[in-house]
Order: structure tokens, then sequence, then C-alpha cells
């Protein structure tokens, strides 16, 4: 069984770091992209960026790209997204998302299968 | 950036309605388009595929339709377990982006 495990919740203040954790299960890690989404409180989805474990090659939103790091562990079959500064407007609940098909230079167009259960990360002084 | 436009943005219906979501891509996407339910707390669910593929698992009261700049959900027959947000998701080019949601309510 196909499964996505992220880490607990998160309380931060402004300007601490932060790196929050998907571990993937059932399914080849290393052969298969695994991507973020945003869902600021009350609002939609936003795709933040993907990355395939097996060489690590990433692609970033634009309006994600600088402001977070996405990383994987291909030894524990775990992805990472990481802050090294966080904001208040940095509040959200974050998914991460596995897709099972390939993606290229320009597009994954595979929808994502798979969700873990999220993870609610609140930035408050 | 390949804008969704959902519409409506909020719809309400009785159980055993049919009930149709839009959505419209900015520019041509193909059929590189899918459909996710999500409900309160909770992640979001793959529906729909290429536009008209039902994910397996998915009951066959959900169907999806449309190429190139328009598509649309249609749910035959609301069952009570349907009420929830509707998501559209672009996947003809990066930024991946999605729709703003549709939110399904009980009438």
């Amino acid at each position: 069984e196909v499964q996505l495990v992220q880490s607990g919740a998160e309380v931060k203040k402004p300007g601490e770091s932060l790196k929050i954790s998907c571990k993937g299960s059932g399914y080849t890690f290393t052969n298969n992209w695994i991507g973020w989404v945003r869902q600021m409180p009350g609002k939609g989805l936003e795709w933040m960026g993907i990355i395939y474990p097996g060489d690590s090659d990433t692609k970033y939103s634009p309006s994600f790209q600088g402001q977070v790091t996405i990383s994987a562990d291909k030894s524990i079959s775990t992805a990472y997204l990481q802050w090294s500064s966080l904001k208040a407007s940095d509040t959200a609940m974050y998914f991460c998302a596995l897709t099972l098909g390939d993606c290229s230079s320009s597009t994954c167009y595979s929808p994502f299968e798979y969700w873990g259960q999220g993870i609610l990360v609140t930035v408050s002084s | 950036d390949i804008q969704m436009t959902q519409s409506p943005s909020s719809v309400s219906a009785s159980v055993g309605d049919r009930v149709t979501i839009t959505c419209r891509a900015s520019q041509h996407i193909s059929s590189w388009l899918a459909w996710y339910q999500q409900k309160p707390g909770k992640a979001p669910k793959l529906l729909i595929y290429a536009a008209s593929s039902l994910q397996s698992g998915v009951p066959s009261r959900f169907s999806g339709s449309g190429f190139g700049t328009d598509f649309t959900l249609t749910i035959s027959s609301l069952q009570p377990e349907d009420f929830a947000t509707y998501y559209c998701q672009q996947a003809d080019s990066f930024p991946i982006t999605f729709g703003q949601g549709t939110r399904l309510e009980i009438k």
C-alpha cells in the first residue's frame, strides 16, 4: 500500500528555521516525483515544487523559488521542505503529494495520485 | 503561468441533484487536466485525470469532459459524502496551477 506520512504540526516564531518531512512507503521512492502543495487558512491549493529523489532533480514554482528548499534523502525514503527564516505569512497547511508518472523539464503530465495527511505550520510571535 | 478559473465559486444542491462545475484555462492545455475533491481538514483526493479518466475506486457518478481550454466535472446524482470543495489542476506546463476551488454545499 502506497503511503506518504508527514511529520507533526509545528509552531514557530518569525525568523526561525524549519524542516518538515514526508516519508514514502509501498513504492519505489527513488523512481517517482514528490511535490509540495501549500494551503493557506481558508484558501486554495498552491503548487510549490517537485523533486525526483533518484537524482534530486528539483523544479520550483516561481512564487516559491528562493523562499523554500525542497530536498530528499533516498536512504530513508523521505522528502523535505525547509525554510531558513519563517514569516507569519508562511502559516499554512503543507501537503506532500506523489505522482507515479514521469516529469519532463517542462511539466508532470500525471496527476498527484497519493497525498500525505498534511502538516499545519503556524508562525506567530 | 497558466491561470485556471473555476465557476461557480460555490453552489448549493440537494442529494440526488446533478451538478456541473466548470474550469477554464487561460491557454490551451490539451487534456492535461485533473480534478480533486477535498473535505475539511483532509488532503485532496484525485477524482479525474487526463480530463475524463476516472481514478480507480472513484464512483462512476463522477465524470469529466473537455479539451483545450474548457473543462467540466459532473456529479450525476449527489450523495451526502460528495459535499466538499472541488479543484481543477492543469498539468500542461510548470508551474502546475490549480483553480481557486468550488465549494459544494447542501441546500
